[in-house]
């Protein structure tokens, strides 16, 4: 079993939709998880870091971490077309390394 | 800028010669990385340095691929006898030694072997 699963996409969703973008990961031991945001062509750029379970909000995104279920989400509200990228989520594993899932490819449509 | 560059942005070789690639991290960042992504794909871990000091190597990591960061600031990273299979983005990440979990990547280079 990998140690993150995400769905890769794409996923195209009207523009004000809020969206959601979730990753499945395998142990519970795991404790601090990312979002990364990717645009054609240019390196990941880290979007939200929450540590532990629960809900963290900037702006318009919110980070959530269930670890009961071993479920990490990423929701948008008021999307916009300027959204439109790879979303990867990761994890920090007991190597102190982290480990991407494939990224889910959002399209905002105008 | 004061982020990671890296440097070329695209490459194109041929199959069976050697490409060397530059990044150059966040200057206060003793921690650097290299990752290799390919398409639909999530970056996955090549190797790590904490500032002069290889620390670790991924299995992806074959005896053709050579890392380096001689003075524990800017890293190379050497590709021999390219193969069509290591065709692929190399993305540069750094992080402050205390903050593994936070780190800012470059733009990555992308190769391609003809």
């Amino acid at each position: 079993q990998k140690e993150v699963e995400q769905d890769p996409g794409p996923l195209s969703v009207p523009e004000g939709a809020i969206v959601s973008l979730n990753c499945t990961y395998s142990n519970s031991a795991f404790q601090y998880f990312m979002w990364y945001r990717q645009y054609s062509r240019k390196g990941p750029e880290l979007l939200m870091y929450t540590y532990s379970s629960g809900n963290k909000e900037d702006g318009r995104f919110t980070a959530q971490v269930d670890k009961s279920s071993k479920y990490i989400s990423l929701f948008i509200r008021d999307s916009q077309p300027s959204d439109s990228a790879t979303y990867l989520c990761a994890i920090l594993n007991r190597d102190d390394k982290i480990i991407f899932g494939k990224g889910t490819r959002l399209h905002i449509l105008p | 800028d004061t982020g990671v560059s890296q440097n070329p942005r695209h490459k194109i070789t041929k199959r069976g010669q050697n490409v060397t690639f530059r990044c150059d991290p966040i200057s206060e960042h003793n921690r650097l990385y290299w990752y290799r992504q390919t398409l639909g794909q999530g970056p996955e871990f090549l190797t790590y340095f904490q500032n002069e000091a290889q620390l670790e190597k991924s299995r992806l990591l074959s005896d053709r691929f050579s890392a380096e960061r001689p003075k524990g600031s800017f890293s190379t990273l050497e590709i021999q006898r390219t193969e069509q299979g290591d065709s692929a983005m190399y993305l540069c990440a750094s992080s402050p030694s205390s903050r593994t979990d936070t780190q800012y990547f470059g733009p990555g280079t992308r190769l391609t072997v003809l």
